[in-house]
């Protein structure tokens, strides 16, 4: 257990659909880190936050959005969904606010577009 | 072409042989250098990290880095069923348009079989 926790762990749901995904790091985890996997693209980062302010922007599509709270657990927001946005999504936490690589992963959020 | 190339596989080996898996990259800015291990509907763990050039080895596992030749490997030695997993290598550098950002290969599936 990497102690960062990821809901939901399923998600089906339509096209044009909005879809929020929630993780919260380990304690005391300042960083969160949102990656992309997929069988084609393998995983790609989306976005990193640390202490509640953006730091780095990957991938990420326009129809994406994410936050970091005060209380440091995060959300991945994707809207108008397509076909191509299932997709396994994962958080993961670290204390460095600058990576050095050593990330601790959640099992993940399945997501399923109809 | 991707910043991270690594050979998907699948790759099939008799338990007790010696694995290697390998990835090249192109951004001279890596110098942090990991190997993550991911169990099916699992997240990724970090099971390797190096600095640079050079190896490092971890009970039977052992990796090696060659920045002259941007090239990295992880080397398993006595391999065991629990082995069986997907491995990806990860690099990321100290600062510039690499800061902050992991970058992965596509993943190797491993298979030992007994």
């Amino acid at each position: 257990d990497s102690g960062v926790t990821q809901t939901p762990k399923h998600l089906i749901t339509a096209t044009g659909q909005r879809v929020t995904l929630r993780c919260s790091p380990r304690s005391g985890d300042l960083s969160v880190y949102w990656y992309q996997q997929s069988l084609d693209q393998g995983l790609q980062f989306l976005i990193h936050y640390y202490n509640g302010e953006e730091r780095a922007k990957g991938n990420i599509l326009e129809r994406f959005s994410a936050q970091q709270f005060p209380d440091l657990h995060s959300e991945l927001n994707l809207s108008s969904l397509e076909l191509g946005d299932s997709a396994l999504y994962f958080c993961a936490s670290s204390m460095r606010q600058g990576s050095t690589g050593e990330l601790f992963f959640g099992e993940g959020s399945r997501l399923t577009v109809l | 072409q991707k910043e991270v190339e690594q050979d998907p596989g699948p790759l099939s080996v008799p338990e007790g042989a010696i694995v290697s898996l390998n990835c090249t990259y192109s951004n001279s800015a890596f110098q942090y250098f990991m190997w993550y291990r991911q169990y099916s509907r699992k997240g990724p763990e970090l099971l390797m990290y190096t600095y640079s050039s050079g190896n490092k080895e971890d009970g039977r596992f052992t990796a090696q880095v060659d920045k002259s030749s941007k090239y990295i490997s992880l080397f398993i030695r006595d391999s065991q069923p629990s082995d069986s997993a997907t491995y990806l290598c990860a690099m990321i550098g100290a600062g510039g348009t690499s800061y902050g950002k992991l970058t992965f290969g596509q993943g190797t599936i491993l298979t030992v079989h007994p």
